[in-house]
């Protein structure tokens, strides 16, 4: 059984740069929550996804956007990238019913913006 | 808004016990959960209160305080391999799970 995987692994992009990375969440779940994490942090949720749409959004500006596919499988974009984007971006998914309880995380996406 | 306090750091021997205290903040409470992180790897789940008490998972128990707005986790028997990020993560009638800044755990021999 498959847990959460995440594509790529690491990424260089430079400012002003578009990025989209991947996840697909553990077998069964049908949510996928985003989160980033700066070094020595917590991380901060973005956003969530159910049903193909964003259910949920933290404090994030527009240049953060999503999508989740039919398969519940999902994207993150971040347009016009800042060296403050600099982070490691998890995806974590869960069954709807969970209601946050209990997340599966995958091993993320390093980030770096130069 | 939602705003969550744990130590930033904390330093045990193998062998002891330790306890992890986290006080939170915010509308719509739902649960408690508790993550563990290793450096360079992704969180993990721990153990998640709703109600009031203790739940123990092997060496592992958290307990919640709905009235205080607190809860702990604690660790027996510490291992080396317990050497790790631990988080707090207040759980909203939503369904957003919003972590704590971590306590990083040192477990010494």
């Amino acid at each position: 059984d498959a847990g959460v995987t995440q594509s790529p692994t690491h990424l260089i992009k430079t400012r002003g740069q578009q990025v989209t990375l991947r996840c697909s969440p553990k077998s069964g779940h049908d949510t996928v929550s985003w989160y980033q994490q700066a070094l020595g942090q917590g991380p901060q949720f973005i956003f969530q996804y159910y049903e193909e749409e964003e259910r949920q959004r933290g404090n994030f500006p527009d240049r953060f956007s999503g999508h989740q596919f039919p398969n519940y499988s999902s994207e993150l974009n971040v347009n016009a990238l800042l060296l403050g984007d600099s982070a490691l971006y998890l995806c974590a998914s869960s069954y709807r019913t969970d209601w946050g309880e209990k997340l599966f995380f995958g091993s993320g996406t390093q980030l770096s913006v130069l | 808004g939602q705003s969550l306090e744990q130590p930033s750091e904390v330093t045990a021997v193998e062998g002891a016990i330790v306890q992890i205290n986290c006080t939170y903040q915010t509308s719509g409470f739902y649960g408690l959960s508790w993550y563990q992180q290793h450096d360079g790897g992704a969180p993990t789940f721990l153990s998640y209160n709703a109600l009031d008490g203790l739940e123990e998972t092997g060496r592992f128990s958290s307990f919640l305080s709905r009235s205080d707005s607190y809860g702990y986790l604690l660790l027996q028997e510490l291992q080396m391999k317990d050497s790790a990020s631990y988080f707090c993560a207040v759980c909203s009638n939503t369904g957003k799970l919003i972590f704590g800044q971590g306590t990083t755990l040192q477990v010494k021999p």
